[in-house]
């Protein structure tokens, strides 16, 4: 069975500092990746979505990045962390059926302190 | 591009009562409708799914309907219980790689 892997669990980091957020998925091959971020209290918002190796698609302008160095790992990153950067971060993969639902990883606390 | 527009944001029942929520949507090629329940501080996760060829669907206590015409579909709880007391998430696609488009979130309230 497929299972998805995202870490850290919680992080906290000075504004200005860098981020590094990264899922991993296994037991499929080729899955689309996403990263959301949800506020608290708020609903889910699509930052980027890879469909393969080296292809990433952003939906918003930020101070965020990605990359997908391999086929089922999947990358967040900044170089300068903003206070409003804080919230939740949740990785998640489908597969390339249209009728495919989203499998979230567990997700990462990031608070900007 | 896809908007789908959830309501209520907040909705309070009795337990043993029986809860709706319902959302709507934009794009009339959206062919996939998955909901999602997530529980405080963790995931969203997949409690049920319709396809557009598919008017209504059911899972124990869970159903959910789709009305192509009118673009909108609404997950039903009966016999609610406190651990459905949630926030649940609509969603809908077209299909394509760039996933699902989520509804801002019903938080449900189980009264006992």
């Amino acid at each position: 069975s497929q299972t998805i892997h995202q870490w850290p669990a919680t992080l906290v980091q000075p504004v200005g500092s860098p981020l590094s957020l990264e899922c991993t998925v296994e037991g499929t091959s080729n899955p689309n990746l996403y990263w959301y971020r949800q506020a608290a209290g708020r609903g889910l918002q699509l930052l980027f979505y890879s469909v393969g190796i080296g292809q990433i698609s952003s939906e918003v302008p930020q101070n965020l990045s990605a990359s997908r160095p391999q086929d089922r790992q999947f990358i967040l990153s900044s170089k300068k962390l903003l206070l409003s950067d804080s919230g939740f971060y949740l990785c998640a993969w489908s597969s390339n059926r249209w009728d495919s639902p989203l499998h979230f990883g567990n997700g990462t606390r990031l608070t900007v302190t | 591009g896809e908007n789908v527009e959830q309501h209520p944001s907040t909705l309070s029942v009795q337990e043993g009562d029986s809860a709706v929520i319902k959302c709507t949507y934009s794009d009339s090629a959206s062919n996939y409708f998955p909901w999602y329940k997530q529980e405080l501080g963790k995931r969203p996760q997949l409690i049920i799914d319709i396809r557009s060829n598919v008017g209504e669907k059911k899972d124990q206590r869970i159903a959910v309907t789709l009305n192509k015409t009118a673009k909108h579909f609404s997950l039903h709880i009966t016999e609610t219980q406190p651990e459905d007391s949630a926030v649940y998430f609509c969603a809908a696609s077209i299909g394509g790689a760039d996933g699902l488009t989520f509804g801002k979130g019903t938080h449900l309230i189980i009264q006992p």
